[in-house]
């Protein structure tokens, strides 16, 4: 167990739908960050939450929307989904001084 | 943020030593090397990091040039078990800063 939790592990949704994925960092680590992996892709930064605040964006769709919570908790919403948004997310956090990420063990989105 | 640069892939055998070179010509002085391993399905997982010279730790050893644009990440006596992708990440770490993964390197463990 990383310390990292997401839920759930696996969803399956229809095109069109919303989804939430939610990620609950490693006690005491102020930042999260949220990555998109296709099929035997690599690692794709979405965005990145400090103590509650938006604090650097990546390729993230403006279909995609994600905020962090005062119990420093994430949530990555998913909206209009396309089949090709079928794909592992996750979810790491950091603290403020330290020497790496801790990635959950993501969650396996199938758009169908 | 530096830029990185690894092989695609590696195969080796079991039992075998397997360095695997990351090249990092425009690293800051600030930025740290840290290498990531990830299984399929599975988030990465912290494997070592470093600054300059040498580090060990239970897992590996990482070798560091004087110059710093490289990167040798070494694995001594590789099992079945090592068949994973390898993520060599530059950055600086004293703010939670954001990094970048590259394409990584596919390393194959054969028996």
């Amino acid at each position: 167990d990383s310390g990292v939790t997401q839920t759930p592990k696996h969803l399956i949704t229809a095109t069109g739908q919303r989804v939430t994925l939610r990620c609950s960092p490693r006690s005491g680590d102020l930042s999260v960050y949220w990555y998109q992996q296709s099929l035997d892709q690599g690692l794709q930064f979405l965005i990145q939450y400090y103590n509650g605040e938006e604090r650097a964006k990546g390729n993230i769709l403006e279909r995609f929307s994600a905020q962090q919570f005062p119990d420093l908790h994430s949530e990555l919403n998913l909206s209009s989904l396309e089949l090709g948004d079928s794909a592992l997310y996750f979810c790491a956090s950091s603290a403020d001084r330290t020497y790496g990420y801790t990635f959950g063990s993501g969650t396996r989105l199938t758009v169908v | 943020l530096a830029k990185t640069t690894q092989p695609i892939s590696m195969d080796s055998y079991e039992g075998q030593e397997v360095n695997i070179t990351c090249s990092h010509n425009n690293i800051a002085t600030n930025d740290y090397i840290t290498w990531y391993q990830q299984f399929p399905s599975q988030g990465p997982r912290f494997i070592i990091q470093g600054y300059k010279t040498k580090v060990t730790n239970e897992v590996a050893s990482l070798f560091i040039p004087a110059d710093r644009k490289s990167s040798t990440l070494s694995l001594p006596r590789v099992s079945l078990s090592d068949t994973a992708v390898y993520y060599c990440l530059v950055g600086e770490y004293n703010a939670g800063n954001m990094l970048t993964f590259g394409g990584g390197t596919r390393l194959m463990v054969k028996p």
